[in-house]
């Protein structure tokens, strides 16, 4: 089946720094990838929408300078989180668009922690 | 604009019991709806999902979920509930156009009581 692979599991970064998110669909081509962050206890939020080949759709209220979405290809697309501060702290959850009838396969988190 | 209302962020079951997660949607279209799965620290895993073919979805791990478009609702139920099945899960909603975004509900978390 369809397998996402999203790297790291698990940073913690100082406060100021950037870090970069990976999201990779392994057996499947993925024109179009999700990027969701998910609080403690919470529903998952999406942030944005990312197209291989062309610029991110933000959804509103997101801050499109501060979370960088890169989709260079049709299997990779990294969310970069810039100049982070604590309150970016949160699960981030990415997901793939296989096509078909409307596969989304979702990678298995990003637990990012801010100090 | 199409959402989702998942009634109980909270559920408690007994080992053996029936599981039932109530879900429903609004949507200008006909809709294409989800249940997800997950577990702490871990991405979702995809239970059922119902994209107008048969109004009775049958999933994985015994689940299955029934469309009502009278109702607009999309119950998710297990018939008898096992230790494994503790986790959060989430309903969703898509309008179906090629690449368009998932809208969750709120999700419901199931605690099951040996």
């Amino acid at each position: 089946g369809a397998v996402v692979s999203q790297h790291p599991s698990r940073v913690i970064c100082k406060s100021g720094t950037s870090v970069k998110i990976e999201c990779r669909s392994l057996d499947f081509q993925a024109t179009t990838m999700f990027w969701y962050r998910q609080f403690p206890k919470q529903s998952l939020m999406l942030m944005a929408t990312s197209n291989e080949g062309s610029k991110a759709t933000y959804e509103q209220g997101v801050e499109k300078d501060k979370f960088l979405i890169n989709h260079a290809s049709l299997t990779l697309s990294t969310l970069t989180v810039t100049s982070a501060h604590p309150e970016d702290s949160s699960f981030y959850i990415c997901s793939a668009r296989q096509g078909g009838v409307y596969g989304y396969t979702f990678g298995s988190g990003t637990r990012l922690t801010v100090v | 604009a199409q959402s989702v209302t998942q009634l109980g962020s909270h559920v408690s079951v007994s080992e053996g019991a029936l599981v039932l997660l109530r879900c429903n949607y609004s949507s200008s279209v006909p809709p294409y709806l989800f249940w997800y799965v997950q577990y702490p620290n871990q991405g979702l895993q995809l239970l059922l999902k119902y994209t107008s073919a048969a109004t009775l979805v049958k999933g994985i791990n015994g689940f299955e979920a029934e469309f009502k478009k009278s109702e607009t609702s999309f119950h998710l139920t297990k018939p008898s509930a096992h230790m494994s099945d503790a986790a959060e899960y989430f309903c969703a909603v898509s309008e179906g156009a090629a690449g368009n975004k998932l809208t969750f509900g709120g999700g419901t978390r199931v605690l099951v009581k040996p």
